[in-house]
């Protein structure tokens, strides 16, 4: 069993760039999640999905969007990049279930915007 | 608006004693609580979680407490560890949204040997 892989590991990007960070779901599990870490505060939730579509969505501007595939690998995109979007990106997948579960976390991708 | 909180963002506690983390949280609806234990360059693990039916869950070392009429749940750890040393976030997930959790900002636990 494959856990959470996360690319890349690290990214410098200049502002107003592009980004697509990467993101392989633990085997067997069609839910991810994705997650904004900055400097010491929590994961706040940025959207997830599931079987494809979008399926919830936190207080992020739509220059954050994402993609899932049907082997439910998933990317997120963030256009115009500012320098607080300079944060670590964590990936996490779950299988979907009526009420909560744990989920798997990826080794994150630190993002740094300069 | 921060809907979980971790007001203590460091505790030491010397290995063997106990090491009790404390969260609070502001949404009612949230129906299911977790604990994560992060490394760092690591992607956070899962530790122990409890539903909101439940108001103590037990895995080995770790318990969580849930205390629904002040909104408070608390992870103890005995004996402490020094491997324990990491920092642990809360998470609460509301009811019918899948695996969207909502973090507190952490503790980051030392466990002095």
């Amino acid at each position: 069993e494959t856990g959470v892989t996360q690319s890349p590991t690290h990214l410098i990007k200049t502002r107003g760039q592009q980004v697509t960070l990467r993101c392989s779901s633990q085997s067997g599990h069609n839910t991810v999640s994705w997650y904004q870490q900055a400097l010491g505060q929590g994961p706040q939730f940025i959207f997830q999905y599931y079987r494809e579509e979008e399926n919830g969505r936190g207080n992020f501007p739509p220059r954050f969007s994402g993609l899932q595939f049907p082997n439910y690998s998933s990317e997120l995109n963030v256009n115009a990049l500012e320098l607080d979007d300079s944060a670590l990106y964590l990936c996490a997948s779950s299988p979907k279930t009526p009420g909560g579960t744990e989920a798997f976390f990826g080794q994150g991708t630190r993002l740094t915007v300069v | 608006d921060q809907q979980v909180k971790q007001n203590s963002p460091s505790l030491s506690v010397q290995e063997g004693r106990i090491s009790i983390l404390n969260c609070d949280y502001t949404n009612s609806m949230f129906d299911y609580f977790l604990w994560y234990k992060k490394y760092p360059a690591e992607g956070p693990t899962f530790l122990i979680s409890i539903s909101s039916i439940k108001d103590k869950n037990e895995d080995g070392r770790f318990t969580v407490f849930l205390n629904k009429s002040a909104k408070h749940l608390s992870l103890h750890i005995v004996p402490s560890q020094p491997g324990d040393s990491a920092v642990y976030f809360c998470a609460a997930i509301p009811p019918n949204t899948g695996n969207q959790f909502y973090f507190g900002t952490g503790t980051s636990l030392t466990v002095i040997p």
